[in-house]
């Protein structure tokens, strides 16, 4: 079936530091991607998307790519903020019946001042 | 209005109580959504309403009973709880309810649940 992997972490940075978060999937057809963020004690939010091969999905300096080719699609900012210390979840939607996300693990991220 | 909004934020019950979870959205987004989060884990899919109708139910036991009174409206009942389902219920929508892959899903804030 459609799965997702991602490190899990937890990743700890220094605030400005770059930051990579590895996800690849395994699906049939061709899923739309994605990235929520989780804060403590909310719900998920849509951090960015890409609906294709080579789509770029960016917002509040996170940017990710769809890669084809290697089933990826890596999270990455260039100076992370104490703000953005939450858990990011990779996730795929699925066109196998109804409208299913599949979410990966999570990777708890931390920046420190 | 782009949000999703669920009540109570928290609900502490005994294994015998009546309760229900409340989730409310006014997108005109036809697909809701119940999920289940436990600590430091993914949420995991419960049911999916299509169109008022549910379209998808992983297995979930009984105790567990979803409702969709409008397409507006999605409320979840639980009875006779156990304290291992103690967790972050969320519900979320998403606009087409179909089987499309250009989708999104929006969250509410959850119900932190703790059964004992």
């Amino acid at each position: 079936g459609d799965s997702v992997t991602q490190m899990e972490g937890p990743v700890t940075l220094s605030e400005e530091a770059f930051l990579t978060i590895n996800c690849t999937y395994t699906a049939t057809g061709y899923p739309s991607l994605f990235w929520y963020v989780q804060y403590p004690g909310e719900g998920l939010q849509l951090l960015l998307k890409a609906t294709k091969a080579d789509d770029k999905g960016s917002n509040k300096g996170f940017e990710a790519t769809y890669r084809k080719e290697t089933t990826s699609f890596h999270l990455e900012k260039g100076s992370v903020q104490v703000s953005d210390s939450a858990v990011y979840f990779c996730a795929l939607s699925a066109i196998s019946y109804g409208q299913n996300f599949v979410f990966g693990p999570g990777t708890r991220l931390s920046v420190l001042p | 209005d782009t949000e999703v909004t669920q009540t109570p934020k928290h609900l502490v019950m005994g294994m015998t109580n009546k309760k229900s979870l409340k989730c409310e959205q006014h997108m005109g987004h036809r697909a809701m959504y119940w999920y289940k989060q436990k600590a430091k884990k993914p949420p995991e899919l419960m049911f999916v309403y299509s169109y008022e109708k549910l379209s998808i139910n992983e297995s979930v036991p009984s105790r567990f009973s979803p409702e969709c009174p409008n397409s507006s409206l999605l409320n979840l009942h639980l009875h006779a709880l156990q304290p291992e389902d103690s967790a972050l219920y969320l519900c979320a929508s998403s606009q087409a309810g179909g089987r499309g892959t250009n989708e999104k899903l929006f969250f509410g804030s959850g119900t932190q649940l703790s059964v004992l």
